[in-house]
């Protein structure tokens, strides 16, 4: 049974960068088929879908977002990470980490789900 | 992108009532592969959302059998055929057809 576990500052000032890194336990994050996706929700909003990596380091980001996104991935680690660069007042939010799997066949959309971590962006 | 409409917003149900929810994606999500990857979560309150439906109708290990899903091409729809307390809570459909993935705004069961 994989286990997600956020982790990083939960307070960033405007226009700084936000910095968080999912560790994966209960498997490897460099399974083939593996992939490795970040969902936000604002307070009392709704989910957004931020992007993915793949277990060999290719991603696929958000329009809305592309401009300030990077997702990276530590195999050595069994991490990934997420970076959003200047950030304001609206990236305020709970971020997760999810899975995704997929086989020869089909895809399994986030079968599993860090508790969440609550970042605020004030000064 | 594609935008997941659901409805209603807000859903009150009498304890051992039906409840019915409905998903309506803007393009059809049928994927290359012939599969339609619309899935369903619940979010309980203060918890992080679980997924109950996968493949349109496919449910969840774990899931009650309460839960079904049903639909194709554009149209969707979650039921509980008698809801409990522990049901309360918000539930999203999601499509994972086409980048980038897209939720529904959310359908929010309360008990009356």
């Amino acid at each position: 049974q994989l286990q997600l576990q956020e982790s990083g500052p939960g307070l960033v000032k405007p226009s700084e960068t936000l910095s968080l890194t999912c560790t994966v336990s209960g498997g490897s994050i460099y399974s083939s088929g593996s992939y490795w996706d970040w969902i936000r929700q604002p307070p009392g909003k709704g989910l957004e879908w931020i992007g993915t990596i793949s277990h060999s380091g290719n991603t696929n980001y958000n329009p809305s977002l592309k401009s300030q996104v990077t997702i990276s991935v530590d195999t050595s680690k069994n991490q990934f990470s997420l970076t959003l660069s200047s950030v304001t007042a609206a990236d305020t939010a709970l971020y997760y980490c999810v899975s995704v799997r997929s086989n020869s066949s089909d895809w399994y959309f986030f079968d599993f789900w860090g508790q969440g971590a609550l970042v605020t962006v004030s000064s | 992108d594609v935008v997941m409409t659901q409805s209603p917003l807000s859903l009150p149900v009498t304890l051992g009532q039906p409840a019915s929810i409905s998903c309506r994606s803007s393009q059809s999500l049928v994927y290359s592969d012939g599969n339609t990857y619309l899935n369903w979560f619940q979010q309980r309150p203060g918890q992080s959302p679980r997924r109950l439906i996968y493949k349109v109708s496919k449910r969840d290990s774990g899931v009650p059998d309460r839960f079904s899903g049903s639909g194709s091409g554009t149209d969707f729809t979650l039921e509980i055929s008698r809801v409990e307390a522990e049901d309360v809570g918000v539930y999203y459909c999601m499509q994972g057809t086409q980048w980038p993935y897209t939720f529904g705004q959310g359908t929010k069961l309360e008990i009356k």
